[in-house]
């Protein structure tokens, strides 16, 4: 099973700060994910990246695929970003790559 | 569009009880998923059904069973709900067209006590 380990556990930051979270992983994978768990509960998958980087909007993830590790970037943070950030990946014996393996999550508050 | 639709959002349930999540996708996902999410620990998997008519345990199946009823439903079941089930359960789906790396979908979450 992949070890996942997310940093840090909680993270609070006033509106317009730069945010990063990390994700280290301890098996090699092809594809890590991205998730937000907003504080009403929902989830939602924000990235999908196996190399580089990706951006949508304000939020940019990068991946290193031989440190095993990775960063989501939150750009001029707001409030309404506030929410729990989870990284997740690919079962290593699973070869359709659709089982996961989730990180414990790293709560974010903005503070205005 | 629905996506990923639970039911119930809210139960409490005695010990002994037994109740069934119910899920519902609307995508046309072929695989669908139900874990739990407790404090402190990251969402773990209970089954898996990567399509109609096959299910696959994940890392903590015991105490449930479930249905794949049709490419739609996939339901979850506790047969005799013990305290160590209070948690809160997600149902997932992803399309698996034999692309690897695709993203899930989630449900509300179901919120389930066990007294």
């Amino acid at each position: 099973k992949n070890e996942v380990e997310q940093s840090p556990q909680n993270l609070t930051a006033q509106e317009g700060e730069f945010i990063t979270i990390n994700c280290s992983y301890s098996v090699g994978i092809s594809a890590l994910h991205w998730l937000q768990q907003h504080p009403g509960g929902g989830i939602v998958s924000l990235f999908m990246l196996s190399s580089g980087k990706k951006k949508h909007g304000r939020l940019i993830a990068t991946i290193n695929i031989q440190e095993k590790h990775s960063s989501l970037h939150i750009t001029a943070s707001h409030p309404r970003d506030s929410a729990v950030y989870i990284c997740a990946v690919p079962d290593p014996l699973d070869f359709g790559n659709e089982k996961l393996t989730f990180g414990t999550g790293t709560r974010l508050t903005i503070i205005p | 569009n629905a996506g990923v639709t639970q039911t119930p959002k809210f139960q409490v349930l005695k010990t002994g009880q037994s109740m069934t999540l119910q899920c519902a996708q609307d995508m046309n996902h072929n695989s669908m998923y139900w874990y739990r999410q407790d404090p402190g620990m990251g969402l773990r998997l209970i089954y898996y059904s990567a399509s109609e008519g096959t299910t696959d345990k994940g890392e903590v199946p015991n105490g449930y069973n479930v249905s794949r009823l049709n490419k739609r439903e996939f339901s979850l079941r506790l047969e005799s709900a013990a305290p160590s089930q209070t948690s809160v359960y997600f149902c997932a789906s992803s399309p698996n067209t034999g692309a690897p790396n695709q993203p899930q979908h989630f449900g509300d979450g179901t919120r389930l006590s066990i007294l």
